[in-house]
Parts: C-alpha cells; sequence; structure tokens
C-alpha cells in the first residue's frame, strides 16, 4: 500500500492568496483527519471526516479555511485567503474507525510557508 | 469530552538511560491507547498500541507500555536509550473513530 499520500510536500506562497492541499488516503480507511503543527500550538486537529462526512469541524480556525472530501479516495484543505500566520506543517491521517483500532496513518506532511 | 495529558513537556537524557514517559488520559469509556513518535523532520508513526489483553504491550525499538485502567495511565519506557531516539513522543486516546493527543514530550538523548 502507498500510504496517505500527500500534495504538495512544500508550499510558499504570499499573503492573501489561495491555498489548496490534498490528500489521498489509505485505500478502505473510513475516516479522514487534517491536522496543523506549529512550534507555538503543537499539533491540532482542525476537522476529521467519517465515511466522507465532516463529523467536527470545531477545530478549524476560522472562515478562511474550509475541507471538503468529495469522495472515499480524496481530500482537500484550503484556506482563501491565507495569512502569515497560517505557516505551518499540515498533516493528513486516515483509519479505520469503529471496525479497526483507530490507529493513524499519516501522510508526509504539507509544510506551508506564507510571506 | 476525552482528554490526554502527558506530564514532560522536554526531557533530556544520556545515552543508555531509562526512560519513562506520562500519559493520562480522562475518558471512562472503552478506548484504545497508542504511542506515536515523531523523528526530527518526519511524519508522526506508530510507536506502539493497546486495545485489549495484555495491559504490558511492546512496540517497536525497545519500548514498551504499561495500562493501568485505576489509573488512566498509559506510560511509555525504554530500558536504554540511544541517541537515536531523539524524537517527539505523543500518546493518543481514540474512541468511536475520533483519536485525542497529548501535547507532545520532546526526548533529547545526548551522546
Amino acid at each position: 500500500d502507498a500510504g496517505v499520500i500527500q500534495s504538495p510536500r512544500h508550499e510558499v506562497t504570499e499573503m492573501g492568496q489561495e491555498v489548496t492541499l490534498r490528500c489521498k488516503p489509505i485505500s478502505g480507511h473510513d475516516y479522514l483527519f487534517w491536522y496543523r503543527q506549529t512550534m507555538m500550538r503543537g499539533l491540532e486537529l482542525l476537522i476529521y471526516f467519517n465515511n466522507n462526512v465532516p463529523i467536527d469541524d470545531s477545530g478549524m480556525p476560522e472562515d478562511r479555511f474550509s475541507a471538503k472530501m468529495p469522495n472515499a479516495s480524496f481530500s482537500t484543505l484550503k484556506i482563501q485567503p491565507s495569512e502569515p500566520r497560517d505557516s505551518a506543517v499540515y498533516f493528513c491521517a486516515s483509519s479505520l474507525g469503529t471496525s479497526g483500532t483507530g490507529e493513524l496513518f499519516f501522510g508526509e506532511g504539507s509544510r506551508l510557508t506564507v510571506l | 469530552a476525552q482528554s490526554v495529558s502527558q506530564h514532560n513537556h522536554h526531557v533530556i537524557l544520556s545515552e543508555a538511560a531509562s526512560l519513562e514517559l506520562g500519559c493520562n488520559y480522562s475518558y471512562g469509556g472503552t478506548v484504545n491507547l497508542f504511542w506515536y513518535v515523531q523523528y526530527p523532520g518526519q511524519h508522526l508513526q506508530l510507536l506502539l498500541k493497546y486495545f485489549s489483553g495484555d495491559p504490558l504491550v511492546k512496540g517497536i525499538k525497545g519500548f514498551e507500555a504499561e495500562f493501568i485502567k485505576s489509573k488512566f495511565s498509559f506510560n511509555l519506557r525504554k530500558p536504554s536509550v540511544q541517541w537515536s531516539d531523539t524524537a517527539e513522543y505523543f500518546c493518543a486516546v481514540t474512541n468511536a473513530g475520533k483519536s485525542t493527543f497529548g501535547d507532545g514530550t520532546t526526548l533529547t538523548v545526548k551522546p
């Protein structure tokens, strides 16, 4: 299995630009999570989906952030407009939820720098 | 709501020293427990997990953890650390599909 695949691995953009991060979960996994990691705030859960349906988006910082999961094999996290404080590593993870142990499999992360 | 508390934010040890990292959680129902490790510049990877059976679980690289239900704890241990164990360690609790992570403990092992 290829694991969780994220793209891009690195993105440098200017304040005000739209950023789209992509994630392909492991085939068959029914949960997908978006996390953000920074030195200041550590690992934060932004949103998670179960069977493509958003379950909890209380961690999404503000309306500039949105996430979608149009099908079982693809999810996006969009920031519009981006700000320097959004600079972070964004991780996507997937798991077999209620039918499995809940072990999370993480992607390599997308390192975002907003200038 | 479930929460996870890791007692140490930063631990510094010399090689060959023993390690114990504390983890407590606050959910009274059935949970699955995990320790993840994040090496510098990498993503989180599973170190070990517990969901039933023997409360003493063994993971990769000589790590082990003990689940003590009465104390709501799942402490991570290693008898003799190596320089390559320098990393950040996260305890996590999963219930009904949702995982809750602790704040992480940064371990620095001096050669």
